[in-house]
């Protein structure tokens, strides 16, 4: 069974304080992990799909890597917009996405 | 575009009653998708379609039935709804299954007394 982990479960952050989030996972054949964003009381909305180790995708002030066991989102100099919870999800041979629980940024000004 | 929509955006049932919460895209995607998402859980699939005409179950089934008479639409039914049905449900859509990513719409929030 497809496994995602993410962690913190929370990042306080100082606006300008860069930091990572990391997400773990464990699956048969991976065809895709993915990052989302979700605001409070909104549905996610994608960021970034990586497919295999090493790759790399920017956007923004957000950065997204992915090596055979785990996915790091740096959050560069962070702004107060991007407070947001953070999704990942990983699809793997049956085509489905396995979510983790998320990591909620708060960056205060 | 509007994307993906999702009605209503708010629901309180009692126990027992019943409801069908609607899902549409203008996306063309043949792919739809139900999910539930409950505090400090991921985001978990209900069921999933491939295709007009086409469900199948995803993790969390049981208490759920869903439909796909047109492409565009998805339908969630809660026949006989239960307190643990309380959660926000999401519908998302894709272009397909293996390459694409999934749009979601805006979330439906449902409490069950």
């Amino acid at each position: 069974e497809d496994q995602v982990t993410q962690s913190p479960e929370a990042l306080r952050l100082q606006e300008g304080e860069s930091s990572s989030l990391n997400c773990s996972y464990t699956v048969s054949g991976l065809r895709g992990l993915f990052w989302y964003r979700q605001d409070p009381g909104k549905g996610p909305e994608f960021l970034f799909t990586l497919y295999s180790a090493g790759e790399e995708k920017e956007k923004e002030r957000l950065k997204a890597t992915l090596t055979k066991k785990e996915s790091f989102l740096h959050i560069t100099a962070p702004k107060p917009e991007d407070s947001a919870t953070y999704l990942c999800a990983v699809r793997s041979n049956d085509y489905k996405l396995s979510f983790g629980a998320g990591t909620t940024v708060t960056v205060r000004a | 575009n509007a994307g993906v929509t999702q009605t209503p955006k708010f629901r309180v049932l009692k126990t027992g009653q019943s409801m069908t919460l609607l899902c549409a895209q203008d996306m063309n995607h043949e792919y739809m998708y139900w999910y539930r998402q409950d505090p400090g859980m991921g985001l978990r699939l209900i069921h999933y379609s491939v295709g007009e005409g086409t469900t199948a179950k995803g993790e969390v089934p049981d208490g759920y039935n869903v439909s796909r008479l047109k492409k565009q639409n998805f339908l969630l039914g809660l026949e006989s709804a239960a307190p643990s049905q309380t959660s926000v449900y999401f519908c998302a859509s894709s272009y397909d299954g293996a390459t694409y990513e999934q749009y979601f719409g805006p979330g439906t929030r449902l409490t069950v007394t």
